[in-house]
């Protein structure tokens, strides 16, 4: 059975840097094509991709966030780790994981996690 | 980097009518990537429909997917109470991931 839940704080303050960890199991993330994704969705609105990181430690990241992102994983403790820094009220959003099969869909996704950034 | 349109923004219909949505590409997307979510309030997203057609594991046959290039679309036949909620479509690239911006389907 595949899970994945999202953990860190639910409350920080602009220009903070922001730590989320993704903790799965039911797969491994050194198995072949295997990717995790986080993806985020501000109240009301659309989801927006975040970043990946791939089997083989292969890293992407959405265009307009680059530079604030970093994400990470630790296959023996099966988890994933987002940063973000420089966070402002406009990154009040919930932040997902999810697993991403090799033709490209989220076929398992954690509950997400709401985080906001207020002062 | 692909932008997907969807449209409408809100459909308003009536249990037991069919559904259209639809997903727009700016550039040409492979239909092996692109896929339909389905959420509900409070809830993550639901796979749906991946590879544009192929139905996932447990979704009812009233759901199907086609479209090829750039034109996507997303059909529920008969809407049943459970099918009102929010449908976005997303497309994988190899170092990039887009996601519409969604139909909110509601109850008239």
């Amino acid at each position: 059975q595949v899970t994945l839940k999202e953990s860190g704080p639910a409350l920080v303050k602009p220009t903070q840097t922001l730590t989320l960890t993704c903790t799965f199991s039911g797969f491994s993330l050194s198995t072949d094509g295997m990717r995790v994704s986080w993806t985020r969705q501000p109240p009301g609105k659309a989801l927006e991709w975040l970043a990946r990181i791939d089997w083989d430690d292969d890293k992407f990241y959405s265009t307009s966030l680059k530079t604030r992102l970093t994400i990470s994983k630790d296959t023996s403790k099966n988890q994933v780790v987002l940063t973000m820094t420089n966070m402002d009220p406009v990154d009040t959003a919930t932040y997902y994981c999810a697993r991403i099969t090799p033709l490209g869909y989220f076929d398992y996704w954690g509950q997400g996690t709401l985080v906001t950034v207020s002062s | 980097e692909i932008v997907l349109t969807q449209s409408p923004g809100t459909l308003s219909l009536s249990p037991g009518e069919g559904a259209t949505l639809s997903c727009r590409a700016s550039q040409s997307v492979s239909s092996d990537y692109l896929t339909w979510y389905q959420q509900k309030p409070g809830q993550a997203p639901r796979l749906l429909i991946y590879a544009t057609s192929n139905r996932a594991t447990g979704i009812p046959d009233r759901f199907s997917g086609s479209g090829s290039g750039t034109d996507f679309t997303l059909s529920i036949s008969r809407l049943e109470p459970e099918d009102f909620a929010v449908y976005f479509c997303q497309r994988y690239g190899s170092s990039s991931i887009t996601f519409g911006q969604g139909t909110r389907l509601e109850i008239k």
